[in-house]
């Protein structure tokens, strides 16, 4: 089975811009999550979706927003990036979506940087 | 969702059992532990969960005491590939689905030595 993939693996872009992130779970799960890795913040939840609905969400501000579609594959956008965009953004998916007993499957991440 | 506490980093020698400590003092009862760990520059990967009893699989073993305020989890036969950064989390599952997503605090780095 093949494992969760993201697209693109890095990218740089300008402040000011927006960015779009991709992210296919593994085939047959619903949930999808999204993380935010940086050195000083370390891994921090932005949110989840199930169901094209997003279910939880972390405490980022609303220019971090996401979508599900209907086979379950997500995007994540970010707009008017800032410096401290600069991130690793990370995808996971799970087979029953948000409930303890089902972990997370995490992709290998998108390396986004903002000059 | 409950705290974690780890030590910042360990060391262990290649072919000996690596037992890393997690407290969870304030572990709430349908709160589950969960072990992840994140090999540098690639996603976290799950190793191993449990609520209560302990649990083994072909990567680890996870043993949770009695009272459930703390856990260790057991890499039998340590081999390089697993220096790695671990991570001890507890999180709910809350009534009806869903959850809050995973809270990583600043985990364990463990190191094999050759």
């Amino acid at each position: 089975k093949a494992g969760v993939t993201q697209t693109p693996r890095y990218l740089i872009k300008t402040r000011g811009q927006q960015v779009t992130l991709s992210c296919s779970p593994i085939s047959g799960h619903r949930s999808v999550s999204w993380y935010q890795q940086t050195p000083g913040q370390g891994l921090q939840f932005l949110f989840e979706y199930f169901s094209e609905t997003q279910r939880n969400k972390g405490n980022f501000p609303g220019r971090f927003s996401g979508r599900q579609f209907s086979n379950s594959r997500s995007e994540m956008n970010v707009s008017t990036l800032e410096l401290g965009d600069s991130a690793l953004y990370l995808c996971a998916s799970s087979l029953e979506g948000g409930r303890a007993r089902n972990e997370q499957f995490f992709g290998p991440g998108t390396r986004l940087t903002v000059l | 969702d409950a705290k974690t506490t780890q030590p910042t980093s360990m060391d262990c020698a290649e072919g000996r059992a690596a037992n890393l400590p997690c407290n969870h003092s304030t572990i709430s009862g349908n709160e589950y532990v969960y072990w992840y760990r994140q090999i540098h520059s690639q996603g976290p990967q799950y190793i191993i969960h449990g609520l209560k009893n302990n649990e083994t699989n072909e990567m680890a073993s996870l043993i949770i005491t009695e009272d459930r305020k703390s856990s260790t989890l057991i890499l039998p036969h340590a081999t390089l590939r697993d220096t790695a950064v671990y991570y001890c989390i507890v999180r709910v599952e809350r009534l009806g689905g869903g959850a809050d997503g995973l809270t990583f605090g600043k985990g364990t780095h463990l190191i094999i030595q050759p």
